[in-house]
């Protein structure tokens, strides 16, 4: 496609369900992040893929997330053992390039609500 | 800490007027900073940047301004259209810390009126 694309669009879990939200970057893009958003609130930083490599989850709020880019193009986060706090807006964005100056594209995003 | 703040949540400005959003940072060695705008139930849109080694940047009927003395940013859009009503995000590159993360302000809600 065109752009960046997120499923599902809407999710909800009950408290202790685990959940995996998938992002399908731009075709040939060699970053991908991802982003937690709060109602009210910017988008924060997850985790930094370079292709297949995951080089910063920094941002990563517990153990309990966690993810992968295995062949450097599609991406899930998984989130195991969800709790209240987790609701958010999951937004995934992608560039061409990693660099200093990068302009990233992103999903719709995926909303979650924890029941 | 907040080292990204928009300390305005929301602005109203008439239709053909211009909207200014402004944005403050609390670290000076930040070098890279962006502008999205976002629409209800979709992902944030890019919309201009600046460098640090520039004071403006324009774009049609966007432009933004540096300010590095006063670690301040802001966007002007001139003339405001009612398709401009948004939620407009100033972001910047976290380049000091070792990481590949990007700080987003909380946003600013623009309504331009008709």
């Amino acid at each position: 496609g065109a752009g960046v694309s997120q499923s599902p669009r809407y999710k909800v879990a009950k408290r202790g369900q685990d959940v995996a939200l998938r992002c399908d970057p731009i075709s040939g893009h060699v970053s991908l992040f991802w982003y937690q958003q709060a109602l009210g609130q910017g988008p924060e930083f997850l985790t930094y893929f370079q292709n297949e490599a995951q080089l910063d989850k920094s941002g990563l709020p517990s153990d309990r997330f966690f993810a992968e880019r295995p062949e450097g193009s599609v991406s899930t986060l998984k989130i195991q053992r969800t709790q209240q706090e987790d609701s958010a807006v999951y937004l995934c964005a992608s560039s061409l390039v990693s660099g200093s100056q990068e302009t990233q594209y992103f999903g719709p995003g995926t909303r979650l609500l924890v029941l | 800490d907040q080292q990204v703040k928009q300390n305005s949540p929301s602005l109203s400005v008439q239709e053909g007027r211009i909207s200014i959003l402004n944005c403050d940072y609390t670290n000076s060695m930040f070098d890279y900073f962006l502008w999205y705008k976002k629409y209800p139930a979709e992902g944030p849109t890019f919309l201009i940047s600046i460098s640090s080694i520039k004071d403006k940047n324009e774009d049609g009927r966007f432009t933004v301004f540096l300010n590095k003395s006063a670690k301040h940013l802001s966007l002007h859009i001139v003339p405001s259209q009612p398709g401009d009503s948004a939620v407009y995000f100033c972001a910047t590159k976290d380049t000091t810390s070792g990481t590949f993360k990007y700080i987003f302000g909380t946003g600013t809600r623009l309504k331009v009126l008709a």
